[in-house]
């Protein structure tokens, strides 16, 4: 089992760019998160999906966009990178309902 | 809305000193986990606690739930260069009436050999 796996694990953007950042699980975990993590900051929630078909907003949703057309795929989209998308971000999966998240490895990305 | 914080932000602890880190929620806890990272890694589940008064350990983590399920502590024995990170706690967000996890800012540990 691979888990959780995130490709690109780094990436530099120029602002107004787009780029799909990939998340990919194969424990068939129904919920799906994106995160980012800014430096010094806790984990922010951007969107999550609770099966194959439907996607919510999380807390920062602004300037992102998600899909999930499978159970093993949820990838990120930046529509126009800004510097302030400038962050680590993680994909992680949860089995059920009071189980712990699982996380990816994470992608750097920076926005000059 | 609820919020977790975490105490201390930060720590700087000699090679085989105890240590304890906090974290303590605004609304009554109902699952409770705590992860670590390491500098450029996804964050790695150590624990989870649902009962008030639970305590769990794992080699040298010993992390604890309150009975009044508000505050959580993650206390390490003998600290090691192994430990060095940095530690967060999770939650269900109001008590799991959502599927979402809030997350403290995390405690950022050293440990100097």
């Amino acid at each position: 089992n691979a888990g959780v796996t995130q490709t690109p694990k780094f990436r530099i953007l120029k602002i107004g760019q787009s780029m799909t950042l990939q998340c990919t699980q194969d424990m068939n975990h129904n919920y799906m998160y994106w995160y980012r993590q800014d430096p010094g900051m806790g984990l922010k929630l951007i969107y999550y999906s609770v099966g194959a078909g439907i996607t919510d907003k999380g807390e920062v949703p602004n300037g992102y966009n998600v899909s999930r057309s499978t159970t093993e795929d949820f990838p990120l989209r930046l529509e126009l990178a800004a510097p302030s998308q400038t962050s680590v971000y993680f994909c992680a999966t949860r089995g059920a309902h009071g189980d712990t998240q699982y996380f990816g490895p994470g992608t750097r990305l920076t926005v000059l | 809305s609820q919020e977790l914080e975490q105490s201390p932000q930060s720590l700087i602890v000699q090679e085989g000193k105890n240590l304890t880190i906090n974290c303590t929620s605004s609304k009554t806890l109902y699952g409770l986990y705590w992860y670590k990272q390491k500098y450029g890694e996804g964050l790695i589940f150590l624990m989870m606690l649902q009962k008030g008064g639970e305590e769990k350990s794992h080699e040298k983590i010993t992390a604890k739930l309150d009975e009044k399920k508000q505050q959580s502590s993650l206390h390490i024995t003998a600290s090691q260069p192994s430990h060095a990170g940095i530690y967060l706690c999770g939650a269900d967000q109001y008590g799991g009436a959502t599927n979402k996890l809030i997350f403290g800012t995390g405690t950022l540990l050293a440990v100097q050999p």
